[in-house]
């Protein structure tokens, strides 16, 4: 089946790092994302990374992708005040056209 | 700006009512899905069409239903409002059928009385 779980709420003071973590279950998938939303906005993709790499890093974001565990992480360095927001991980479904099944999403406060 | 769009942005309707919800993929763009978020739900997949076509369902509904146009721009379509019904919908699209990321719009927010 399709479960994508994340804990609900992170807070972080300015300049420290955010690490959000997701868990996924079909193995099958070829992406995995990360997907932000701001307060009263659509959902932005942030990153993604394939399912052959462990490790991506894009500016100030780092994607750890464990698939032994079904584990995936976000990274956020030196977190801004912009960084507060709602995190999402996805994973695409193949069998139903690739839908995404989207994790409850990481609520993350960003204190300065 | 993911190059979706979506209108109207806000929507306020009563119960029993019908709407319209609209969306325009990004250029070259075939792929469609439509998605609800609820505040009980989450994050919810609707239902996807690929040029024209009804690729996959998700839990949608019967009261609701979609089309994609030959411009391949996609209308969702909400009959017999109830309150539950109140919630973001988004539209994404990909460039192909699968395998491929997926660009959300901003949404309609779906407000029934």
């Amino acid at each position: 089946g399709e479960d994508v779980e994340q804990s609900l709420f992170l807070s972080v003071r300015e300049g420290d790092s955010s690490v959000i973590n997701c868990t996924y279950t079909d193995s099958s998938s070829t992406y995995l994302y990360w997907y932000k939303q701001e307060p009263g906005a659509g959902l932005q993709l942030l990153t993604y990374i394939f399912s052959n790499m462990d490790m991506k890093q894009d500016q100030r974001l780092t994607v750890l992708l464990n698939k032994k565990d079904k584990h995936l992480s976000l990274r956020i360095a030196d977190t801004q005040t912009g960084d507060s927001a709602i995190y999402f991980c996805a994973e695409p479904y193949k069998a139903a056209g690739n839908k995404l099944t989207f994790g409850g999403g990481t609520r993350v406060l960003v204190k300065p | 700006d993911s190059g979706v769009t979506q209108t109207p942005k806000h929507l306020i309707t009563a119960t029993g009512q019908r709407v319209t919800l609209r969306c325009s993929p990004r250029s070259g763009d075939l792929s469609v899905y439509w998605y609800q978020q609820s505040l009980d739900q989450g994050l919810q997949f609707l239902i996807q069409y690929y040029n024209g076509e009804e690729r996959a369902k998700g839990n949608i509904l019967e009261r609701f239903s979609a089309q994609q146009f030959p411009d391949l721009h996609s209308e969702l379509n909400l009959s017999s409002l109830e309150l539950g019904d109140s919630a973001l919908y988004f539209c994404a699209s990909s460039a192909r059928l699968a395998g491929e990321t997926q660009y959300f719009g901003p949404g309609t927010r779906l407000l029934v009385l």
